[in-house]
């Protein structure tokens, strides 16, 4: 069974502009989240979908949006780009969001100069 | 509010010995903990799970504790080996959150 895939899996973008990073989870998972890793930071959660609702969201600001389709891939949008914003994001799939194991992708690197 | 946390961000051990890492939590509502192993430029890797009705799961070289009254776990890796270097998370979720909660990370260097 193939793994998570985000693409891409790096990016260089400048303040201001906007972005769009793609996850497609494993076959078969409708839950999808997302998660922002910066140094020392750990994962910080951003938002989760299942079935093309999010079902919950963390503490980012409204310039960082998802949405998912009916196929559970999900898409996530950061708008009017930081510096901050520089971070490895990574996708992770799990069949519900209940008692399970989530599964991450490999993680896209965005770059903001 | 870091609910989360691996006050450790750092941990040398010789192969052959035991590793232990360490992680605390502050919410009693988490009734599932997980560790992944990350190394750099990947996604983290899924090693152990335990639900908080047990206090201890085993899978190979890795045994994962939990204390739910003090609010602790610990993954225990023994015997170490070089390859396990590299950055571990605990994470903790509570049922119907749709959330897990991560902390920042402890770095294992295993020494030959």
């Amino acid at each position: 069974k193939a793994g998570v895939t985000q693409t891409p899996r790096y990016l260089i973008k400048t303040r201001g502009q906007q972005v769009t990073l793609s996850c497609s989870p494993i076959s078969g998972h409708r839950s999808v989240s997302w998660y922002q890793q910066t140094p020392g930071q750990g994962l910080q959660f951003l938002f989760e979908y299942f079935s093309e609702t999010q079902r919950n969201k963390g503490n980012f600001p409204g310039r960082f949006s998802g949405r998912q389709f009916s196929n559970s891939r999900s898409e996530m949008n950061v708008s009017t780009l930081e510096l901050g914003d520089s971070a490895l994001y990574l996708c992770a799939s799990t069949q519900t969001s209940g008692k399970e194991t989530q599964y991450f992708g490999p993680g896209t690197r965005l770059l903001v100069l | 509010d870091q609910q989360v946390k691996q006050n450790s961000p750092s941990l040398s051990v010789q192969e052959g010995r035991i590793s232990i890492l360490n992680c605390d939590y502050t919410n009693s509502m988490f009734d599932y903990f997980l560790w992944y192993k990350k190394y750099p430029a990947e996604g983290p890797t899924f090693l152990i799970s335990i639900s908080s009705i047990k206090d201890k799961n085993e899978d190979g070289r890795f045994t994962v504790f939990l204390n739910k009254s003090a609010k602790h776990l610990s993954l225990h890796i023994v015997p170490s080996q070089p390859g396990d270097s590299a950055v571990y998370f605990c994470a903790a979720s509570a049922t119907g959150t749709y959330k897990y909660i991560f902390g920042t990370g402890t770095r294992l260097k295993v020494l030959a």
